[in-house]
């Protein structure tokens, strides 16, 4: 199976400023037959459920704001906060889905300092 | 906007079956698909398989043995079943459309 790797665990980051959340899968996520990237980001806020930000690496879902994005190819994926605010604190997970099972990585905690 | 609401059982004992419902407000397109996810504290997420609108099924592997996802479309409902459960079942299990909306998620405890 695919394993992804997240690290650093945690992160303290200064409002305004931005964050570079990585994440590494042991195989490129490229499906060569329809030339997608399948690398999703999800949130989960505390006391919340995961919600999706990015999927296919860079495309933002329904009503995330723009200060996020996602870069990267085959096997290297940043998530990048361009102005961290207060409520952006939560655990942040990279997911594959171009094998399965699907897997997820550990996470990264993001903390405002 | 879906959204998607999972109940059951908060407590189930070992070797027991833990039975969970998805209820989805919101219409079934044909492209969806409904997965079951779990988050246990201090580990990965794990995705534990979906279903397709037409009733098709694939589970996770690790999983496969014990775990059985069905869907009553008449009810708007997602059914989850995993057979003799231990305490590394112990989860909030979600249930997702499409990977994208995801419900409140539904704490079970597995005890001995």
């Amino acid at each position: 199976e695919i394993v992804l790797t997240q690290t650093p665990l945690s992160l303290s980051v200064t409002p305004g400023q931005p964050a570079f959340i990585p994440c590494k899968s042991s195989q490129s996520l490229l499906r060569t037959s329809d030339g997608k990237t399948y690398l999703y980001w999800y949130l989960q806020k505390p006391g919340q459920s995961p919600q999706l930000l990015m999927y296919e690496v860079s495309n933002r879902f329904d009503g995330v704001p723009d200060r996020f994005s996602g870069s990267g190819t085959g096997t290297e994926f940043t998530l990048n906060i361009s102005r961290v605010e207060a409520e952006d604190v939560g655990v942040y997970y990279c997911m594959q889905s171009l094998q399965l099972p699907y897997t997820f990585g550990q996470g990264t905690k993001l903390e405002i300092k | 906007q879906v959204q998607l609401q999972e109940s059951g059982p908060g407590l189930v004992k070992a070797s027991e079956t833990l039975s969970l419902i998805c209820t989805v407000s919101g219409a079934f397109r044909s492209k969806d698909y409904w997965s079951w996810i779990r988050l246990s504290p201090g580990k990965a997420p794990e995705w534990i398989g979906y279903v397709y609108n037409s009733g098709t099924t694939t589970y996770n592997p690790s999983l496969k043995s014990r775990v059985s996802i069905s869907l009553d479309t008449s009810k708007n409902q997602i059914s989850l079943e995993v057979k003799s459960v231990t305490a590394a079942d112990t989860a909030v299990y979600y249930c997702a459309r499409n990977l994208g909306v995801w419900g409140q998620g539904t704490l079970v405890t597995v005890s001995s």
